[in-house]
């Protein structure tokens, strides 16, 4: 079952923050999230495990919340450069990454 | 380092034609995969592979057929193009094993049946 991201989508200007939810029907052991722009290739920004570890390359910041089986995405500030769609996405064996619906962020100045 | 390397870019074909989408990654990843992305929505996995001679399908995998007779390569075939088949094609690895990690991706194969 595919991952329903909150909200579809949200228009930011500059500086301001925003918050994007992911939740699964199945029972969650990591969360990953990556933000794609558009004509381009997804690209990682982290991933949270089952435990509260956080792995990740940007300073965007992610909570996890096991017990929901919800995961929120955390953009603070925003800037032009964080425009794209964000997409979650839920590991299952193997390591196969099932996204989500996705949620498409413009920031403007 | 390429990373991940997929060829063509861009293909029309006709309904009916068949054509390999071409995957190469030079990182020694174990594990790879092919998503298909139609345009405004999320990604859907077709097939993965955990090392050389396995493959596996994943969520939509009718009309498709790959091969991992490398670790480096990971080719997608399409029999019988369908224009339900038109979309942005993905390749990604992961290192695999207990790395659990991010995806690298491809540029992507945008393919258009007509």
């Amino acid at each position: 079952q595919q991952p329903v991201q909150s909200p579809q989508a949200v228009i930011l200007r500059e500086g301001e923050d925003a918050v994007i939810n992911c939740s699964s029907s199945k029972a969650l052991y990591s969360v990953h999230w990556y933000r794609q722009k558009h004509g381009e290739a997804p690209v990682f920004l982290m991933i949270l495990l089952k435990g509260g570890e956080q792995k990740g390359h940007e300073k965007i910041s992610a909570s996890f919340n096991e017990k929901k089986q919800q995961s929120s995405l955390y953009l603070t500030a925003s800037q032009l450069s964080y425009s794209g769609t964000y997409f979650c996405g839920t590991e299952g064996g193997y390591q196969k990454v099932t996204f989500g619906t996705g949620t498409k962020l413009q920031v403007i100045p | 380092n390429a990373g991940v390397t997929q060829t063509p870019k861009f293909r029309i074909l006709k309904i009916g034609q068949s054509m390999t989408l071409q995957c190469a990654q030079d990182m020694n990843h174990n594990y790879m995969y092919w998503y298909r992305q139609d345009p405004g929505m999320g990604l859907k996995l077709i097939y993965y592979s955990v090392g050389a001679g396995i493959t596996d399908k994943g969520e939509v995998p009718n009309g498709y057929n790959v091969s991992r007779s490398t670790t480096e390569d990971f080719p997608l075939r399409l029999e019988l193009a369908a224009p339900s088949q038109t979309s942005v094609y993905f390749c990604a690895s992961n290192q695999g094993g207990s790395n659990t990690g991010e995806l690298f991706f491809g540029e992507g194969s945008r393919l258009t049946v007509l």
